[in-house]
């Protein structure tokens, strides 16, 4: 099946610095990849669309120049949390979507602290 | 706007018994696709089945099935036989024309042996 990975897996840092989480699709081109983020015990919660190429949709309240989104390769799509605050903390999750699948391919997401 | 409602926060099951959980969802789309996502504790998400909303056969994948009543926006999961490993959260999803998913609350399922 279609793996994603996502890299850190979990990353801890001081607040005010900047956080880049990587997204990609090992065995498949990836026109389409999604954000999400999971607080404890909730659900997923889009932030973002990211088309190859092309700059990324943004859900309703998600900050674009706090969360930073570059899909620059059909393989590769990354996510910058700038000026993190400890507000920011949560679970980060990514998924994949080629040009013919019906299923977005989840990334096994990324845990984000923030002191 | 369309949602996606799973009432049951938890549910409990004994091994080798069956469990239904539920989720309805509103939209005016007529085409739509349906899933239902597997949280186990990794917290990798795990497709479990997906359904069509075209389609009037509902999906099943060995133990899972589910009970698409399309009229009445509902899109159960029904888990056969269950067994240690499918505790996990649950989680129903509904993919619009833009393939953004939406997903709803979660239900916590706990299997007990």
């Amino acid at each position: 099946g279609a793996v994603v990975s996502q890299h850190p897996s979990r990353v801890i840092c001081k607040s005010g610095t900047s956080v880049k989480i990587e997204c990609r699709s090992l065995d498949f081109q990836a026109t389409t990849m999604f954000w999400y983020r999971q607080f404890p015990k909730q659900s997923l919660m889009l932030m973002a669309t990211s088309n190859e190429g092309s700059k990324a949709t943004y859900e309703q309240g998600v900050e674009k120049d706090k969360f930073l989104i570059n899909h620059a390769s059909l393989t590769l799509s990354t996510l910058t949390v700038t000026s993190a605050h400890p507000e920011d903390s949560s679970f980060y999750i990514c998924s994949a979507r080629d040009s013919v699948a019906t299923e977005q391919y989840f990334g096994p997401g990324t845990r984000l602290t923030v002191l | 706007a369309q949602t996606v409602t799973q009432s049951q926060p938890e549910m409990s099951v004994q091994e080798a018994e069956t469990v239904t959980l539920s989720c309805t969802y509103d939209t005016s789309e007529s085409d739509y696709y349906l899933f239902w996502y597997k949280q186990p504790p990794s917290r990798q998400m795990i497709l479990v089945i997906r359904q069509e909303a075209y389609k009037q056969q509902n999906a099943t994948e060995n133990r899972f099935s589910v009970n698409f009543q399309k009229a009445a926006k509902s899109f159960s999961l029904k888990i056969s036989d269950s067994q240690l490993g499918d505790a996990a959260m649950y989680f129903c999803a509904y993919r619009i024309a833009t393939n953004k998913l939406i997903f709803g609350t979660g239900t916590l399922l706990a299997v007990q042996p």
